[in-house]
């Protein structure tokens, strides 16, 4: 079975720039997270969506970023413009409907995001 | 507010040994549900283990184990018979009730294995 696909894995851009990335989740997931991870600040959740509705994007840093999920298999974050301080990696995460509080997140391989 | 600590920023083992990864969480909810990731050097990460806040016994998945205390808020991951690929960065993650679906993770521990 295909697991959480993510694009690019490497992403190199100049500041300035627009930066997309893209997920596909696992089919029959519900639900879709964005997070972000630095050495600085860890594992942070950007966003997520449950039956693509965003339902909390309260971790978003700034208006920079913005995050869609047109269809239940596919999802981009956008940052734009790109700052060096956006350089991190971007993880992607579904996990199925039903299972509650056990149901475990499965991850993308994310995409790393340099800004120079 | 939801917090998760792991106080252990690298921790080394000889191979075939145990070690213990601490991680004390901090919540309000009477449910929540507590998970340990792996993240080797490729990045990757890996669902170990699960145990929810009112599971009577510490959940286990074959060398994984998790030493639950509730009364202490810790949920320590214990990996026994250390092999060389356990050599990663592990993390504590918490699901509380009111969260809906989001984990909130710790900072890590890196674990070395030593031949």
């Amino acid at each position: 079975d295909a697991g959480v696909i993510q694009s690019p894995r490497h992403e190199v851009t100049e500041m300035g720039q627009e930066v997309t990335l893209r997920c596909k989740p696992i089919s029959g997931h519900n639900s879709l997270f964005w997070y972000r991870q630095t050495m600085m600040r860890g594992l942070e959740l950007l966003i997520y969506f449950n039956n693509n509705v965003p339902i909390d994007d309260s971790g978003m840093p700034e208006d920079r970023f913005s995050a869609k999920m047109p269809n239940a298999s596919f999802s981009t974050l956008k940052i734009q413009p790109s700052e060096p301080r956006d350089s991190a990696v971007y993880f992607c995460a579904s996990s199925p409907p039903g299972t509650g509080m056990a149901g475990e997140l499965f991850f993308g391989e994310g995409s790393r995001l340099t800004v120079l | 507010a939801q917090k998760i600590t792991q106080t252990q920023p690298g921790m080394f083992v000889q191979e075939k040994e145990a070690v213990t990864l601490d991680c004390t969480y901090d919540t309000s909810d009477p449910s929540y549900g507590l998970f340990w990731y792996k993240q080797p050097s490729s990045g990757e990460m890996i669902f170990l283990i699960y145990q929810g806040s009112y599971d009577q016994q510490n959940a286990t998945e074959g060398r994984y184990s998790l030493n639950f205390q509730k009364a202490r808020k810790s949920a320590n991951l214990v990996i026994s018979a250390s092999q060389l690929g356990d050599s990663a960065m592990y993390f504590c993650a918490m699901r509380p009730q009111t969260g809906a679906n989001n984990l909130f993770f710790g900072t890590g521990t890196r674990l070395t294995v030593i031949p």
